[in-house]
């Protein structure tokens, strides 16, 4: 079963606006995350990594990690149509760090 | 610039065909991976290795078998394709401590 659940399935979110994705993970051996961007046609490309509790902020986005409750999100300040893409939360395996599980994706629209 | 090419980047083959799909990497990565993409499921790993002649099981494996010839190269071999085989598949490379890199994708259609 999936490791990694992520929501909503597909956001759409008006150009200039907030855009927020949530990612839960079910095995508390998952200590870090990252995120990763996929537009159409592309492989995914990592966007940032979350070690520790709290915020890293890197331009526009911001991640945001607690690992009491095994959640981690990824917000988008002033949203850009060039954002519109399938965004990926992924985490290694504690005991087997070579291997990344990734979540089932987000859809991400910014509407003009 | 770190790369990974795959090829093809589109393959139609019939059911019961034999079809491989090519990696190669110029990043000096140890680590390389096979995912397939399938909508609903993300990215889900068939198979990856640590480095030339390592092989290690991923969470899909059934169907597929894998080879690291050199340090460069990762083949993802599929010798009875079936339909539920047809799948968007990505190789990515990567050493320790980074994140992945990612090729363009291939496209599998078996019929």
């Amino acid at each position: 079963q999936q490791k990694v659940q992520q929501s909503p399935e597909s956001l759409s979110v008006p150009e200039g606006g907030m855009a927020s994705l949530n990612c839960t993970s079910s095995d508390h051996n998952f200590q870090y995350f990252w995120w990763y961007r996929q537009h159409s046609g592309e492989g995914p490309k990592a966007l940032m990594s979350i070690f520790s509790d709290g915020d890293k902020k890197e331009g526009r986005f911001t991640a945001h990690l607690n690992k009491a409750s095994l959640h981690v999100s990824l917000h988008i300040r002033d949203s850009q149509p060039s954002d519109s893409a399938l965004y990926f939360c992924a985490a290694p395996m504690n005991y087997n760090q070579g291997k990344l599980i990734f979540g089932q994706g987000t859809k991400l629209s910014i509407k003009p | 610039e770190a790369a990974v090419t795959q090829s093809p980047r589109n393959k139609v083959t019939v059911t019961g065909g034999n079809v491989t799909l090519s990696c190669r990497q110029t990043n000096s990565h140890n680590y390389m991976y096979w995912y397939r993409q399938d909508t609903g499921h993300g990215l889900r790993l068939i198979h990856y290795s640590y480095g030339a002649g390592n092989l290690q099981i991923g969470d899909v494996p059934d169907g597929y078998k894998a080879t690291r010839t050199t340090q460069e190269d990762f083949f993802l071999l599929l010798e009875l394709a079936s339909p539920s085989q047809t799948s968007l598949y990505f190789c990515a490379s990567r050493t320790a401590n980074s994140d992945y890199t990612f090729g363009s994708g291939t496209r599998l259609l078996v019929i």
